[in-house]
């Protein structure tokens, strides 16, 4: 089996300030995502990658930039941390389109 | 855009009594619906996936499915008070990217 990594657990920034959020996995998955978890409401999908240097934007894109150098890791960026953006971020990877999609165990981001 | 409503918010079942929770979603050419579960401040665990109308079963999970009428059902048998978490819905369609829609999720409680 394998797993997702993503780091750190905890994140607590300022607001208006620039802030990165990694992930790592070690299935050997094409397909990595990043989702964004808010209290009482759905994830919604951030960026999602389908193989190394790719860059795919999900609905809630603006505001963050993503970068994939290699094929197990994906990065996340919040460009300017404002206060609602507190939330967890989920980051995920599959094998491809339709398979089965693992996820890592969150970054709790805190703006402050 | 795909939407996906989850009912209800939460519910509190005792132990033993079976457990139903309800997803519905707006669009029908969906063909792709999976039930996560999350314990607090922990990450997703896929229950069970559901491809075609009617039911799947996974251990003490069993998922229905009826495009028709929009609705995928979670029915959990026998729940323990391990159970207790937050379960999401989410619902996908083979053409594109695998753009997984999640509900907000309904709080299951199992009481002793």
């Amino acid at each position: 089996g394998g797993i997702i990594t993503q780091t750190p657990k905890f994140l607590i920034g300022q607001e208006g300030q620039k802030l990165t959020l990694k992930c790592q996995q070690n299935f050997n998955h094409d397909t990595m995502y990043w989702y964004r978890q808010d209290s009482g409401k759905g994830l919604r999908l951030i960026y999602y990658s389908i193989t190394e240097n790719d860059l795919q934007k999900g609905d809630l894109s603006e505001g963050y930039d993503a970068s994939r150098e290699k094929k197990s890791s994906f990065s996340l960026t919040v460009t300017s941390a404002q206060k609602n953006e507190m939330a967890v971020f989920l980051c995920a990877s599959s094998i491809g389109g339709h398979t089965e999609v693992f996820f890592g165990k969150g970054t709790r981001l805190t703006v402050v | 855009q795909q939407k996906v409503q989850q009912s209800p918010e939460s519910l509190t079942v005792s132990e033993g009594a079976m457990a139903s929770l309800n997803c519905t979603f707006s669009d029908r050419s969906s063909d792709n619906f999976r039930w996560y579960r999350q314990h607090s401040g922990k990450g997703l665990e896929v229950l069970v996936s559901i491809f075609s109308d009617g039911e799947k079963e996974e251990g003490s999970f069993t998922a229905h499915l009826n495009r028709a009428s929009l609705h995928v059902f979670l029915h959990i048998r026998e729940p323990q008070p391990s159970d207790s978490a937050l379960y999401l819905c989410a619902v996908s369609m083979s053409t594109g990217y695998q753009n997984f829609y999640f509900g907000k999720g309904t709080s299951l409680t199992v009481i002793p």
